[in-house]
């Protein structure tokens, strides 16, 4: 049973235009969400996170948004660039172990 | 340099043999994590540690073992009876009661 879902395998952009990652979850009692940047053979970077007290979480760049009603998240990266290229894993977490349960990732292309 | 490594970056196991992979960490962080990331699918948990000489089972700790006598380390032995062991195993830790969880480099394991 996945709990955490990317949906499109891939997703590709031109360079400056925005790029709309997303991701559902079942479980309702994830409090705490995340997302992830991973390269080839390297270790996931953390981009940004977000409570479920929130809807909405910037830095920079990277906008993730929350709807808790949809149990749906979704990241935005605007304006993309080629060296965003790369595969985005969403992860939840419920409690207080810091258990991430992890989304298949969504390989994003941005072309310049 | 504070981090996380992760040694060797690339492991052979011959059949019937148990491996250890390395995980050390200098930042004082309390938790360490290990998981597994298989071909076009997400990372999932094996083991976790949230203080040192306690740890516990993720979702796929059959076939695995761990320690955790120091709070910089926490090794992953890959014991003979897990049958699928070729993956790319990534160790994370997180502090305190925060949620953002930060990864190593990662091992890659393969079956000879």
């Amino acid at each position: 049973d996945q709990q955490v879902k990317q949906n499109s395998p891939s997703l590709s952009v031109q360079e400056g235009r925005i790029s709309i990652l997303n991701c559902d979850y079942t479980n309702s009692m994830f409090d705490y969400f995340l997302w992830y940047k991973k390269y080839p053979a390297e270790g996931p970077t953390f981009l940004i996170s977000i409570s479920s007290i929130k809807d909405k979480n910037e830095d920079g760049r990277f906008t993730v948004f929350l709807n808790k009603s949809a149990k749906h998240l979704s990241l935005h990266i605007v304006p993309s660039q080629p060296g965003d290229s790369a595969v985005y894993f969403c992860a939840a977490s419920s409690g207080n172990t810091g258990k991430l349960i992890f989304g298949q990732g969504t390989t994003l292309q941005v072309k310049p | 340099d504070g981090g996380i490594t992760q040694s060797p970056k690339y492991l052979f196991r011959k059949e019937g043999q148990n491996v250890t992979l390395s995980c050390e960490q200098n930042l004082n962080h309390d938790a360490m994590y290990w998981y597994r990331q298989d071909p076009g699918q997400g990372l999932r948990l094996i083991y976790y540690s949230q203080i040192v000489n306690d740890f516990q089972k993720g979702d796929i700790a059959e076939g695995y073992s761990v320690s955790r006598e120091k709070k910089e380390s926490f090794p992953l032995t890959v014991t003979s009876a897990q049958k699928n062991p070729t993956a790319f195993y990534l160790c994370a830790t997180r502090q305190g009661a925060r949620e953002t969880q930060y990864f190593g480099p990662g091992t890659r394991l393969l079956v000879l």
